[in-house]
């Protein structure tokens, strides 16, 4: 069974460019979460989409946002790219809220120029 | 208060010792405290998880031990292997499905070497 992918693997980006991370569940998951990994930093969480809808976001500001499809895939934009945005995104799924545990794909390592 | 606070920052171990890692949290509403490997290039993966009703849970090599009162949990790593290189976060949350709610800590590179 193949688990949740991410796409690209890396990717860079110069100031002020925005930038669409894409998201895969493991099959049979409806909830995708995203997370920040920036360096030195613990994962810090972004959104939460479940069933096509955004369920909850992390105090991250607006110009960081996202959609799921109606097949469960997801895609995060991250517009007027800073520096400090340069991170490792994480994206993770679960088959829903209760009791589930959530499981992570490899990430996309954004690099701001 | 919703700081996940995580020591050391890195660890090295020879083969055959034991790993310790250490996290305290501030917020007694948390009730999931689970444990996250990554290796370089890959996602985190759950490498075990306490609920506060035990003081202990044991897999494999892999141990944690939880301190309520203290509001402190530690993973034990018996008979650390090379294989066991990687970083290691803590985690916290109310509920165990909460992955939204999961508050990380800011990881432990632990370094095994033969």
């Amino acid at each position: 069974e193949a688990g949740v992918t991410q796409s690209p693997t890396h990717l860079i980006k110069t100031r002020g460019q925005q930038a669409t991370l894409r998201c895969s569940p493991i099959s049979g998951h409806t909830s995708v979460y995203w997370y920040q990994q920036a360096l030195g930093l613990g994962l810090q969480f972004l959104l939460w989409y479940d069933e096509g809808e955004e369920r909850n976001r992390g105090n991250f500001p607006p110009r960081f946002s996202g959609r799921q499809f109606p097949n469960y895939s997801s895609e995060l934009n991250v517009n007027a790219l800073e520096l400090e945005d340069s991170a490792l995104y994480l994206c993770a799924s679960s088959l829903g809220r209760e009791n589930t545990e959530a499981f992570f794909g490899q990430g996309t390592r954004l690099t701001v120029v | 208060q919703q700081q996940v606070k995580q020591s050391p920052q890195s660890l090295i171990v020879q083969k055959g010792g034991i790993s310790i890692i250490n996290c305290a949290y501030e917020n007694t509403a948390f009730d999931y405290f689970p444990w996250y490997q990554q290796f370089p290039g890959k996602g985190p993966a759950l490498l075990i998880a306490i609920r506060p009703d035990v003081s202990e849970k044991k897999e494999g090599r892999f141990t944690i031990s939880f301190n309520k009162s203290a509001k402190q949990f530690s993973l034990h790593i018996m008979d650390s292997q090379p294989g066991d290189s990687a970083t290691y976060f803590c985690a916290a949350s109310n509920g165990v499905g909460n992955t939204d709610k999961l508050i990380f800590g800011t990881g432990t590179r632990l370094q095994v070497f033969p």
